[in-house]
């Protein structure tokens, strides 16, 4: 079946630091994959995807890159801001609907 | 745009007991999900309708999990009677319609649920 690994946290980091979020998943076909970010108190917000292979998802500075070759959805972010903190989710969707989650990131910025 | 709301945010019960959670979705949207969040796992899907039919409910606890959508719009969830393990956060999300084309899901604040 699917399933999606993500690296554990917390990730913890000062202000401007640059950002890696691992993610990699298992899936058969060619899956359509996600970053979901949810704020403390906030349902899941979706932040960005990719439906194809080398094909970059980005949205308020964070960046995934589709790799079909090693089967990952790194997320990225050039300089975190303190209200990046949060809890980021790696997902896929295969072929119908279905979302697949990970477990979940948290970040935690300091100023 | 108004969200997808739900309600309680948060319920305290004993074990045994009933509970039952609600959820409106943004107006139009045809699919609606229930989603299972244990601390520290990702959301699993519980149960999926288009308008008031099930699409999947392969991984809901049918012994003691119950959902509905009778008109196509809000639904509710129940639990009856409840275990230690069903505490948790429970998401609701719509969108416009499930397909081949990605539909976007959009997701209320949840219910956490806390059995005693």
């Amino acid at each position: 079946g699917n399933s999606v690994t993500q690296m554990e946290g917390p990730v913890t980091l000062s202000e401007e630091a640059f950002l890696t979020i691992n993610c990699t998943y298992t899936a058969t076909g060619y899956p359509s994959l996600f970053w979901y970010v949810q704020y403390p108190g906030e349902g899941l917000q979706l932040l960005l995807k990719a439906t194809k292979a080398d094909d970059k998802g980005s949205n308020k500075g964070f960046e995934a890159t589709y790799r079909k070759e090693t089967t990952s959805f790194h997320l990225e972010k050039g300089s975190v801001q303190v209200s990046d903190s949060a809890v980021y989710f790696c997902a896929l969707r295969g072929g119908g609907s279905t979302l697949t989650f990970g477990k979940g990131t948290m970040l935690l910025v300091s100023p | 745009e108004a969200g997808v709301a739900q309600s309680p945010r948060y319920k305290i019960i004993e074990k045994r007991q009933s509970v039952a959670f609600w959820c409106n979705p943004i107006s139009g949207h045809a699919t609606l999900y229930w989603y299972q969040q244990i601390l520290g796992q990702g959301p699993k899907l519980l149960i999926q309708f288009q308008n008031n039919g099930v699409v999947d409910d392969s991984q809901l606890p049918k012994d003691r999990f119950s959902a509905e959508r009778l008109k196509g719009v809000d639904s509710t969830l129940k639990i009856q009677p409840a275990k230690l393990e069903d505490s948790a956060v429970y998401l609701c999300a719509s969108s416009l319609e499930a397909g081949s084309s990605y539909n976007e899901q959009f997701f209320g604040p949840g219910t956490r649920l806390t059995v005693l």
